[in-house]
């Protein structure tokens, strides 16, 4: 079975704070995806990754960075956390962009005060 | 606007009752993907459709889509307790370097037992 993992399943950051979310993925898949999802705006696309050290920014891409330094390792960085960052974040990946299904993790609940 | 729309947003049904839930989309697609969403969960992948497809079955599950009406359909049949999720559609638009996968902002179905 394929596995998405994300480090924290809960974190509680304060304003200003710089925040890593890591995920990993173990099926060797080329592609990796940053999500978030708050209630009644669904799932928004942040930066995706087709390959290692490559990265595309998705729909909502400001706040945030990312990085892809070995294919099983996606990132997703929050230079200084805001208020607005508090979310639930999912990391997804796909062995094809075009044709291929996603694999989401169980999410990171971000709280930021 | 969403690019993929699931109608109702909230469906109540008892257990044994058929479900049906609708998505609409506004542009030409590759294919039309149907996730899962336990609370508080990540997303789980149920089905893809490609756009030259018209009927899909897996299990329980039917999916139907209809390209010149821009909709997809998902069935579920003879309903769970453990059917109780929200439901995504994801459209997926991929030409050259281009790609985008867009979720619709879902279905709640809660099954009454």
């Amino acid at each position: 079975d394929v596995k998405v993992t994300q480090s924290s399943r809960y974190l509680v950051k304060r304003t200003g704070e710089k925040v890593f979310l890591e995920c990993v993925q173990d099926m060797d898949h080329e592609n990796m995806f940053w999500y978030r999802q708050d209630p009644g705006l669904g799932l928004r696309l942040i930066y995706f990754s087709y390959d290692v050290k490559m990265k595309e920014k998705g729909d909502i891409p400001e706040g945030y960075s990312v990085s892809r330094e070995k294919k099983e390792r996606f990132s997703l960085i929050l230079e200084s956390a805001s208020t607005n960052q508090t979310s639930m974040y999912l990391c997804a990946s796909s062995p094809a962009l075009a044709t291929g299904e996603l694999f989401f993790g169980e999410g990171s609940r971000l709280t930021v005060l | 606007s969403q690019q993929g729309e699931e109608d109702p947003q909230a469906l109540s049904i008892q257990e044994g009752e058929n479900a049906t839930m609708n998505c609409s989309y506004k542009t030409s697609i590759n294919n039309l993907q149907w996730y899962r969403q336990n609370s508080g969960r990540g997303l789980v992948h149920l089905i893809l459709i490609r756009s030259n497809e018209r009927e899909k079955h897996s299990g329980r599950l039917r999916v139907t889509l209809d390209t010149s009406k821009k909709s997809s359909s998902l069935l579920i049949t003879a309903s769970r307790a453990a059917d109780t999720a929200s439901y995504f559609c994801a459209t997926v638009n991929s030409g050259g370097s281009n790609y985008k996968l867009t979720f619709g902002k879902g279905t709640l179905l809660t099954v009454n037992p």
